[in-house]
């Protein structure tokens, strides 16, 4: 059975940081592209980040995150982790690792984590 | 960078109703739509990519279609456990990106 377990979530003051890892089970994360997804309380999906499979082929970042998180991945720990800097309130929201799936042309977040919460505030 | 524009927000349906979801991107994404099912405190489900192939172990009342910039999910007989919120999200073109999500309620 494929897992993603995420971890490293919590409460953090504006401007503090956190990391969060997603670690796999079931699957050989090597395989797979990833990316992080968050969800504000009440709110719709958010595509923050993407990484592709080694590492080191293409790392993508949405403009509400770019330049204060950073994205990456231990394939030999079969984990990806998300290094989160300068939180602003904004940023509070639960935090899901997703895999890039691929079929033929076509991709899509197949494996998704249960999520972990983040809540930045004083 | 592509937006992704549902339709409606929100609605209501019976069981047993036939349910119609829209999504429209802000340019031609060809068929690299996928559609999601997310019930409270659960993560996303996958249900549909590449527009209208059906992901493993979906139930066949789901269905999408599609092309361009114009897409549709349809639910046919609507069931009890299908009272959930519904996004699309394209993979077409970096950066990926989710409509704002369509929740279907119980009438």
């Amino acid at each position: 059975e494929v897992q993603l377990v995420e971890s490293g979530g919590g409460l953090v003051q504006p401007g503090g940081s956190l990391r969060l890892s997603c670690a796999a089970s079931g699957l050989t994360l090597s395989n797979y592209e990833m990316n992080w997804v968050r969800q504000a309380p009440g709110k719709g999906l958010e595509w923050i980040s993407y990484i592709g499979a080694s590492g080191d082929n293409g790392i993508y970042y949405a403009d509400s995150v770019k330049g204060r998180f950073t994205i990456s991945r231990d394939n030999a720990k079969n984990s990806l982790y998300l290094q989160m800097n300068s939180l602003r309130a904004d940023d509070t929201a639960v935090y899901y690792c997703a895999t890039d799936s691929k079929r033929a042309n076509w991709n899509y977040f197949e494996y998704w984590g249960q999520g972990v919460l983040v809540t930045v505030s004083s | 960078d592509i937006q992704m524009t549902q339709s409606p927000v929100s609605l209501s349906a019976s069981v047993g109703d036939r349910v119609t979801i829209t999504c429209r991107a802000s340019q031609s994404i060809t068929m690299f739509l996928n559609w999601y099912q997310q019930k409270p405190g659960k993560a996303p489900k996958l249900l549909i990519f590449a527009a209208s192939a059906l992901q493993r172990g979906v139930p066949s009342r789901f269905s999408g279609a599609g092309s361009g910039t114009d897409f549709s999910l349809t639910i046919t007989s609507l069931q009890p456990e299908d009272f959930a919120t519904y996004y699309c999200q394209q993979t077409y073109r970096m950066l990926w990106s989710f409509g704002q999500g369509t929740k279907v309620e119980i009438k």
